[in-house]
C-alpha cells in the first residue's frame, strides 16, 4: 500500500522568509501524482500545487514551488516570502494514476511569525 | 452556490444513534468524494461517486457506513449505530469530472459521538 510521511509535525517561519516542508512517499508504481494541500482553521482544504510523476520539471505556483526527487521518493514544498495568511496545516498527498483516491500524510502545522 | 456546501457544520450525537451528513457539490461537478479526518490525522478516503454511481467505496470502514448520491448532485453519508471512534471531521469534495482536475472541498461536518 502506498504511504505518505510528513516528518515535521510543526514548523515556524518569520514573515517574508522561506520555509521548506518535507514529504516522502512509498510506492512501486511509475504513474502517479503528488499534491500539497493547505487547510486553514476553516477546515476547507485548498490545493496549493500538484506534480505529475512523469514530469521532470518541478511545479511552481507563484511563491510555492516543489522539489520533486523521484528516485528518493521525496516531494518537498518551498514557500518563499512567507505571509501571515500562509499559516495553516499543510498536507502532502499521493494518487496512483487511474485512481480517484488520495492518500494523505498526517500534516505539518505551519506558523508564520510577524 | 459558489462552493461545496456541507451540513450540518457540527453534529453531536449519542452513541448508538444514526446520523446523516449532507454534501451539496458545485453545480455541474460529476465527481464527488467523501473523506474522514480524525483528530491529528490526515484525511482518509471513504468513497467516490461519478454521477450517481460509486465505483470506489473501498474506504468505508464498516457496514455501518453508507452513502448515496441522487440526481448527480446531493450526496448523503449515513452512519448507523454511531460509535465514539466515528468522531471526526467528515469532508466532501467535488470536481468537474475526476481527480486530475481541481478538487474543491467543503468545510466539513464535525461529528462528535458522546
Amino acid at each position: 500500500a502506498q504511504t505518505v510521511t510528513q516528518s515535521q509535525p510543526e514548523m515556524s517561519v518569520q514573515e517574508a522568509e522561506t520555509v521548506t516542508l518535507s514529504c516522502t512517499y512509498d510506492t512501486s508504481e511509475s504513474d502517479y501524482y503528488l499534491f500539497w494541500y493547505k487547510q486553514p482553521p476553516s477546515r476547507q482544504m485548498i490545493l496549493v500545487i500538484r506534480q505529475e510523476a512523469y514530469k521532470q520539471q518541478n511545479a511552481t505556483e507563484n511563491r510555492f514551488s516543489v522539489n520533486f526527487q523521484k528516485a528518493a521518493k521525496s516531494f518537498s514544498l518551498k514557500i518563499s516570502d512567507s505571509q501571515l495568511g500562509d499559516a495553516a496545516m499543510y498536507f502532502c498527498a499521493y494518487s496512483q494514476g487511474g485512481s480517484e483516491k488520495l492518500v494523505f500524510g498526517k500534516g505539518t502545522k505551519l506558523t508564520v511569525n510577524p | 452556490g459558489a462552493g461545496v456546501s456541507q451540513s450540518p457544520s457540527n453534529k453531536v450525537t449519542e452513541k448508538g444513534k444514526d446520523v446523516e451528513l449532507r454534501c451539496d457539490p458545485i453545480s455541474g461537478h460529476t465527481a464527488l468524494y467523501w473523506y474522514r479526518q480524525s483528530l491529528g490525522q490526515g484525511l482518509e478516503f471513504l468513497i467516490y461517486f461519478q454521477g450517481n454511481s460509486a465505483p470506489d467505496k473501498s474506504g468505508l470502514p464498516s457496514d455501518r457506513f453508507s452513502a448515496e448520491r441522487t440526481g448527480g448532485s446531493v450526496s448523503t453519508l449515513t452512519i448507523q449505530r454511531t460509535q465514539q471512534e466515528d468522531s471526526a471531521v467528515y469532508l466532501c469534495a467535488s470536481s468537474l469530472q475526476g481527480m486530475y482536475e481541481k478538487l474543491f472541498f467543503g468545510s466539513g461536518t464535525q461529528l462528535s459521538v458522546l
